[in-house]
């Protein structure tokens, strides 16, 4: 089974500045796919950025981008000119042969001034 | 607002009792996704429609049932409810069953059992 691992439970960063979220997941699989949902206050889940595992390349979203390590099985998310907006709880998320998702246990950020 | 309607949006019942969750995909998706979020189990996958048939099922209790009907919104039936079931219930819509297409959530129906 795969597993989705979030081993930071909380993360402070000061507006304006960059901060990364970290994730490791665990599978057998060689084709998968990984995203980052974001989930304000309101408790709606925003999908925030998408990688495909057989590209090379990391996505980046404005101000979002992934640092994809397929090897070490690590999918970070850098946070780049932090806004009081980004305060949120952080999910990564893994689907594979199966198209359900499954999550890690998030990343509550805190945007301070 | 990702286009995907949940209703209703809170509800509070007592133990033993029976709901029902609504949820209306985006308009062209054809898959629906339930999952269920709580303090102790997080973020679950519960079960999984394409265009009216039961695609896959995760961590559902037995009293657990869904459906997806021909105008593809789907319902989450919940029976002889427990205070453990006590939860936000998610829906998500996709355009199709194959892995990697985006999920997009609706605003969750928070369910408390009293």
């Amino acid at each position: 089974a795969q597993t989705v691992t979030q081993s930071q439970p909380e993360m402070s960063v000061q507006e304006a500045e960059t901060v990364t979220l970290s994730c490791t997941y665990d599978t057998s699989e060689s084709d998968y796919y990984l995203f980052w949902y974001k989930q304000p206050p309101s408790r709606q889940m925003i999908l925030v950025i998408r990688q495909e595992a057989y590209k090379q390349q990391n996505a980046t979203e404005n101000r979002f981008s992934v640092n994809f390590q397929k090897a070490a099985k690590s999918f970070s998310l850098k946070i780049s000119d932090s806004q009081l907006g980004d305060a949120a709880m952080y999910f990564c998320a893994y689907t594979g042969t199966a198209s359900k998702l499954t999550f890690g246990t998030g990343t509550r950020l805190q945007v301070t001034l | 607002d990702s286009g995907v309607t949940q209703t209703p949006k809170h509800l509070i019942t007592a133990t033993g009792q029976r709901v029902t969750l609504r949820c209306s995909p985006r308009s062209g998706d054809l898959s629906v996704y339930w999952y269920q979020q709580s303090l102790d189990q997080g973020l679950q996958f519960l079960i999984q429609y394409y265009n009216g048939e039961e695609r896959a099922k995760g961590n559902i209790l037995e009293r657990f049932s869904a459906q997806q009907f021909p105008d593809l919104h789907s319902e989450l039936n919940l029976s002889s409810l427990e205070l453990g079931d006590s939860a936000l219930y998610f829906c998500a819509s996709s355009v199709d069953t194959t892995r990697g297409y985006e999920q997009y959530f609706g605003p969750g129906t928070r369910l408390t059992v009293t």
